[in-house]
């Protein structure tokens, strides 16, 4: 019954390939995210998706593509994987998205090495 | 004692004394905060918030206080355990322009509970 979900918790591929991490949450929210945390453990917003529409989307390759096919799932597909993309990416969710005081509730995280 | 510089900030207490996190956030308009704990192979967990109305905000064993006219916020933790390690997290909701608000993290400080 884990609140924020996000597979695979691992994911080890070469440089060049396409890969896609998923995230449901079963919190009942409006808003998803995606945040990128690098090796100094700094977390950067990728991406909001509030009800299936993207709401915030930062200065991020056009390689990184999000898809959220219902309001309870956001994935994240990467085309052409690089080196520099190599990190732990979390999914989060909050209950509107947007507002003045929104906690967001975080997934375990997924640490993506690029080889 | 407390180390700054490239690597990520680190705090080391002793078990059963008091641990004090500050944070220097960037928005004098940012109206809401948020400390949250991260533990190894973890997602960020929410601790405690505080807005700006407010100075001070007390949970259990955690205490945030916030100071507007430095902009600077504090997480204290009392009684500090070893289930304390780890690496904390202040967010100040933040609102680019006329978007919507978004959670923007600071750099996190690493905190190590000696027993």
């Amino acid at each position: 019954d884990t609140a924020v979900s996000q597979t695979p918790k691992y994911l080890v591929t070469q440089m060049g390939n396409d890969k896609s991490i998923k995230c449901e949450q079963n919190l009942g929210h409006d808003t998803m995210y995606w945040y990128k945390q690098d090796s100094k453990k700094f977390l950067k917003i990728m991406f909001s998706y509030n009800n299936k529409e993207l709401i915030i989307n930062e200065t991020v390759p056009n390689r990184f593509s999000p898809k959220s096919p219902d309001k309870a799932h956001l994935n994240l597909h990467i085309n052409s994987l690089e080196l520099g993309d190599s990190a732990v990416y979390f999914c989060a969710s909050s209950q509107e998205g947007g507002g003045t005081d929104e906690k967001l509730f975080f997934g375990s995280g997924t640490q993506l090495s690029v080889l | 004692g407390e180390s700054v510089g490239l690597h990520l900030p680190t705090l080391s207490v002793q078990e059963g004394d008091n641990s004090i996190i500050n944070c220097a956030y960037s928005n004098s308009a940012s109206d809401y905060f948020i400390w949250y704990k991260q533990e190894s192979g973890k997602g960020p967990q929410f601790i405690i918030d505080i807005r700006s109305n407010m100075d001070k905000r007390q949970g259990q064993r955690v205490t945030v206080l916030l100071n507007k006219t430095v902009k600077h916020l504090s997480l204290q933790i009392a009684a500090t355990q070893p289930g304390d390690s780890a690496v904390y997290f202040c967010a100040e909701n933040i609102r680019p322009g006329a978007g919507s608000y978004q959670l923007t993290f600071g750099k996190g400080t690493k905190l190590s509970v000696i027993p």
